[in-house]
């Protein structure tokens, strides 16, 4: 069983059309996070979510809305695509204190905007 | 606020040679970090964390950090790698009054036979 779970691996659209990607985390954590890295291997944190409650939010298009319907899934949103979105975004989870624990990632689903 | 800084972008090493990657960060007030390693295609694992106590720190497959305070050090050893270890490296670093991990932007290891 995976156990941070994100779909789809891949994803290829035009720019300007909006598109959602889902991640579940089979782990019983109470945190679950995105990440964006982009080409150069650079990883960002976007957003975190604990207990279906938003906690971190970085400076963030407000085209892109994460949603978590309960504490094992957080999917992202993402209106009105860029080229600049292509990246690969990663769903991670983790359980008590957000900067202390450790951090268990997804495969990624690789975003290619054309 | 917290940063850190991965001083090189690659590192090409010999197979059964030791290896260091280097790691700095930058931070006013008590620190944790960590070391994270991503296989191709694939997510992100932690290798190892320091969050107090030894300053020494023994992760997974091998891998050791020290974590040096005057020098905001952070640097991952291996004494022999393998080809396996061909992977990027990540170093992070969180502050023990902030929610967040803030990433480096990751050393790649080159294993060469």
């Amino acid at each position: 069983d995976t156990a941070v779970s994100q779909t789809p691996k891949y994803l290829v659209t035009q720019m300007g059309n909006d598109k959602s990607i889902k991640c579940e985390q089979n782990l019983g954590h109470d945190t679950m996070y995105w990440y964006k890295q982009d080409s150069k291997k650079f990883l960002k944190i976007m957003f975190s979510y604990n207990n279906k409650e938003l906690i971190i939010n970085e400076t963030v298009p407000n085209r892109f809305s994460p949603k978590s319907p309960d504490k094992a899934h957080l999917n992202l949103h993402i209106n009105s695509l860029e080229l600049g979105d292509s990246a690969v975004y990663f769903c991670a989870s983790s359980q008590g204190a957000t900067n202390t624990g450790e951090l268990f990632f997804g495969e990624g689903s690789r975003l290619t905007v054309l | 606020a917290q940063s850190v800084t991965q001083l090189d972008s690659q590192v090409p090493v010999f197979e059964e040679a030791p290896v260091e990657l280097r790691c700095n960060y930058s931070s006013s007030v008590s620190v944790y970090l960590f070391w994270y390693v991503q296989y191709p295609n694939q997510g992100l694992q932690l290798l190892l964390k320091y969050l107090s106590g030894s300053t020494l720190v023994k992760g997974i497959n091998g891998f050791e950090a020290e974590f040096n305070k005057s020098q905001t050090s952070f640097h991952l050893r291996k004494p022999s790698v393998h080809i396996s270890d061909t992977a990027e490296y990540f170093c992070a670093v969180s502050e023990n009054r902030d929610d967040k991990i803030i990433f480096g932007k990751g050393t790649r290891l080159h294993i060469l036979p």
